[in-house]
């Protein structure tokens, strides 16, 4: 199993650029990496997904290297509403035992 | 669609009594797991299920059942409660082929004292 590891928290302003960095160095070849978000008092809601190079929505970009030992989330010029919690997750896909685990992942908060 | 359901959204226990934290879907997903989230601790997952009839557990199972008798429910059963398990729980959707984005309920919270 994939452990990640991210800071615990990072401070940021409007409309500034954040990018949260998570390691996975043990990430195994079938492996995804996903980013999910949580406000206060809610369920986690799904960002991002990538598997390597980049991806980007409307919500965010990955960025993840070629060695895929470590991914970058970019959220660009944040708001006050992305103060959440956001997780780094890589997946275990073997077989019919696929399961995400959640580490404590990074508290971003968003400044005036 | 309703999305992922969760009932009761707050509830108070005391140590020792049983509960069953209901959980629904609507989307016809394959994929449903439990997770609970303490304060610092991020979400740890307790039970999953690949399909109606599968279940496994998963990083904290101790302390509660689960069944999947069919594919929209998945409800979580705390057999004798005791505080630890105050916290708030989480139910969790997803197609099996895309396991990894998942839809999650708005949550329960227990608190057993």
């Amino acid at each position: 199993l994939a452990k990640t590891t991210q800071p615990i928290s990072m401070d940021s302003y409007e409309g500034q650029e954040v990018n949260i960095t998570c390691s996975h160095n043990n990430i195994a070849t079938n492996d995804y990496i996903t980013w999910y978000q949580q406000f206060p008092s809610q369920g986690p809601r799904f960002i991002i997904q990538g598997y390597k190079t980049k991806v980007t929505n409307e919500v965010a970009s990955l960025f993840i290297p070629a060695d895929r030992k470590s991914s970058t989330l970019s959220l660009p010029r944040v708001s006050l509403s992305d103060t959440a919690v956001y997780y780094c997750l890589v997946g275990e896909t073997d077989g019919n035992t696929g399961k995400l685990i959640f580490g404590q992942g990074t508290t971003l908060q968003v400044k005036p | 669609n309703a999305g992922v359901t969760q009932t009761p959204k707050f509830q108070v226990l005391k140590t020792g009594q049983s509960m069953t934290l209901q959980c629904a879907q609507d989307m016809n997903h394959e994929y449903m797991s439990w997770y609970r989230q303490d304060p610092g601790m991020g979400l740890r997952l307790i039970h999953y299920s690949v399909g109606a009839g599968i279940t496994d557990q998963g990083e904290v199972p101790n302390g509660y059942n689960v069944s999947r008798s069919t594919t929209e429910d998945f409800p979580l059963r705390l057999l004798s409660a005791a505080p630890s398990q105050t916290s708030v729980y989480f139910c969790a959707s997803s197609y099996s082929t895309g396991w990894e984005t998942q839809y999650f309920g708005p949550g329960t919270r227990l608190l057993v004292l």
